[in-house]
């Protein structure tokens, strides 16, 4: 059964930094890229960065990017967020998926149940 | 504002038809990228519903179903109940922003 359990989440103040992670098991890690989806209190679903299999393109959302990086280790079967310079409007609960390759772009067929990040003074 | 984009809202009596679509550009899914829908139930995280435009993942009923034609996208539901009560979102990339790219999403309301 593929599962995915996102930690890191808490309370942090504006401009500090934070590190989210996601320990997947169920699955071959090393061979499925992965994705960071994020959802602020009340609005819709916002992608904020994936990365390929082997740890390498990764790629970010405008908001996110400069401020945010993506890596994995695929030793572990762990997928992180590094997350620094936090604004307001990063608060959010933080989602990881699993993306399914067989579609252009690949579709997210697995998620966590999501660790909530609040960014407030 | 989403750079796909769909209806805040629909709503339908339980055994109704219901159907919501989804909108896109020329550098999303006028461009032919493949389009997913998600299902957010109250509380809990997405599911994935459909993916590539029109196929139901395993085990989701046949009473979902989804077409596209260009650059929109619509998902219906027939046999409305009571707990299809969620959000639904759809997601594809767009090649101008460089990522993935997902609607505002749709509220969908059983009477």
């Amino acid at each position: 059964e593929v599962q995915l359990l996102e930690s890191g989440g808490t309370l942090v103040q504006p401009g500090g930094s934070l590190r989210l992670s996601c320990s997947a098991s169920g699955f071959t890690f090393s061979t499925y890229a992965m994705s960071w989806v994020r959802q602020a209190p009340g609005k819709g679903l916002e992608w904020v960065s994936a990365i390929g299999s082997s740890g390498g393109d990764p790629s970010y959302a405008d908001s996110v990017k400069g401020r945010f990086t993506i890596s994995r280790d695929n030793s572990e079967s762990m997928l992180f967020l590094e997350m620094n310079s936090l604004r307001a409007e990063d608060t959010a609960v933080y989602f990881c998926a699993k993306e399914n390759a067989n579609t252009n772009p690949g579709n997210l067929n697995y998620w966590g149940q999501g660790t909530l990040v609040a960014v407030s003074s | 504002q989403s750079v796909l984009t769909q209806p805040p809202s629909v709503s339908g009596a339980p055994g109704q038809r219901v159907t919501m679509s989804c909108t896109g550009s020329a550098s999303n899914l006028g461009a032919g990228y493949n389009i997913h829908w998600y299902q957010q139930l109250p509380r809990t995280a997405p599911k994935l519903l459909i993916y590539g435009d029109t196929n139901r993942l395993s085990g989701v009923p046949d009473r979902f179903s989804a077409s596209r034609s260009g650059a929109t996208a619509s998902l219906a539901i027939t046999g409305l109940q009571t707990e299809d009560e969620a959000d639904y979102y759809c997601q594809s990339y767009d090649s101008v922003l460089r990522g993935v790219v997902f609607g505002g999403g749709t509220r969908v309301t059983v009477l």
